[in-house]
């Protein structure tokens, strides 16, 4: 079982529709957790960051977090095309100081 | 505040070559992490770095070796290329090296190795 795992997409949703991307994590004591967006060529953007459970909202983004099912994901309300892009889940490890855990990613496609 | 920066921006090395990437981190953050990113492997850990000294190491060759500086630039170096090396190399700087750490992204090295 890969440590931080996400949909392997694409995502497809159309203009102004609700993106939902999920992303889960075998480690029980990991306890922050990142949502990165990376645009083709481009490299990864932090929009942002939970660290306790519930939802967690900026603008358009909403991040939700559930330690007990060890899951984590991202909302983007009103998706526009300019969401169109990579979504990279990353995970820290309190107890530990150990590197920062990446998933593969989710394509995300928004369509006009 | 200035962002990570990285140079060169492209690299064209034919094998066997050796490269040398250099990552400046934004201003007052000590931590620097190395990543390769390839189409088919994702995002991969290089190496971490915190006062001059490697703190996390990944799954790499010993042709992939890095350091750090007293005023927390990074330099990672990687000697006989082969083809598969081929890739987008990320810094990515953090304030400080504990377990919460927010990192954040330089704009990459382009390598191709020919």
């Amino acid at each position: 079982q890969k440590e931080v795992e996400q949909n392997s997409g694409p995502l497809s949703v159309p203009e102004g529709a609700i993106a939902s991307l999920n992303c889960t994590y075998s480690d029980r004591v990991s306890q922050s957790f990142f949502w990165y967006r990376q645009y083709s060529g481009k490299s990864p953007e932090l929009i942002m960051s939970i660290y306790s459970n519930g939802d967690k909202e900026d603008g358009r983004f909403t991040a939700q977090l559930n330690k007990a099912s060890q899951y984590v994901s991202l909302l983007i309300r009103d998706s526009q095309p300019s969401d169109s892009a990579t979504y990279l889940c990353a995970v820290n490890r309190e107890t530990s100081y150990d590197k920062v855990i990446f998933g593969p990613g989710t394509s995300l496609s928004v369509i006009p | 505040k200035a962002g990570v920066t990285q140079t060169p921006r492209y690299l064209i090395k034919t094998r066997g070559q050796q490269v040398t990437l250099s990552c400046s981190p934004i201003s007052g953050h000590r931590s620097v992490s190395w990543y390769q990113q390839t189409p088919g492997q994702g995002l991969q850990f290089l190496f971490e770095y915190f006062s001059e000294t490697q703190r996390n190491k990944g799954n790499f060759p010993g042709r992939f070796s890095g350091r750090q500086f007293s005023n927390s630039r990074s330099e990672m170096n990687v000697s006989t290329l082969e083809l598969g090396d081929s890739a987008l190399y990320l810094c990515a700087s953090s304030q400080g090296y504990s377990p919460i750490r927010t990192q954040y992204f330089g704009p990459g090295t382009r390598l191709l190795v020919l």
